[in-house]
């Protein structure tokens, strides 16, 4: 289970200010993902990256950001743009694109 | 568009009946297909990928190309698999469907 983790575990932030969520993978793995988890809407794919310095939207880009400059790490941004950003977020890893993801343990962001 | 459903959000079985979990894909090429698994308070980790045809805690699951389907399926539930099943085609995007709340009761 340490293979991906996540800090910090819960996250607290006032209306209009940007936050960065960590995630950091000791695997070697190539791939990297970032989901929202709402309650009945499964997992929502934000950004994903293939390999290192490169990365593309997912279905929900709109008001997040991402960066990959290093293979292990690919922390997301949450924009003051992104009207609803209150959620479960998750990242995961897996060693090439469309392989076994792993998750790790998510962070609850509340936005007041 | 790459879409994949999973009809039920809920479903509720008794302890020892079968379980089928149904899920529905809809994708121009043939993308591999998975189901992951989230128990309380613990993380979301996969349960049993199509490619390899193992059988994980009993599970099993068909793919019917079809029907377009990867149901999932045990002939006998038990407790400790109420849990959060998602489906997840995976091929040029990534996809998970909205998920099956399962409860098993006792």
């Amino acid at each position: 289970d340490g293979g991906i983790t996540q800090s910090p575990k819960y996250l607290f932030r006032k209306e209009g200010q940007n936050v960065t969520l960590s995630c950091e993978q000791n695997l070697n793995h190539d791939a990297m993902y970032w989901y929202r988890q709402d309650p009945g809407q499964g997992l929502r794919l934000i950004y994903y990256s293939q390999i290192v310095n490169d990365f593309q939207k997912g279905d929900i880009a709109e008001g997040y950001s991402v960066s990959r400059e290093k293979k292990e790490s690919f922390p997301l941004t949450v924009t003051s743009a992104q009207k609803n950003p209150t959620a479960f977020y998750l990242c995961a890893s897996s060693r090439r694109m469309g392989d076994t993801q792993y998750f790790g343990p998510g962070t609850r962001l509340t936005v007041l | 568009a790459q879409r994949v459903t999973q009809p039920e959000k809920l479903l509720s079985v008794f302890k020892g009946a079968p379980v089928e979990l149904k899920c529905n894909y809809s994708y121009s090429g043939s993308p591999e297909l998975f189901w992951y698994v989230q128990y309380s308070r613990q993380r979301l980790q996969l349960l049993l990928r199509h490619i390899s045809r193992e059988s994980i805690k009993g599970f099993t699951a068909d793919l019917n190309k079809g029907e377009t389907s990867f149901h999932l399926k045990k002939p006998f539930a038990q407790e400790e698999d109420s849990a959060m099943y998602y489906c997840a085609p995976a091929a040029d995007g990534l996809t998970f469907g909205k998920g099956t709340h399962l409860i098993i009761q006792p």
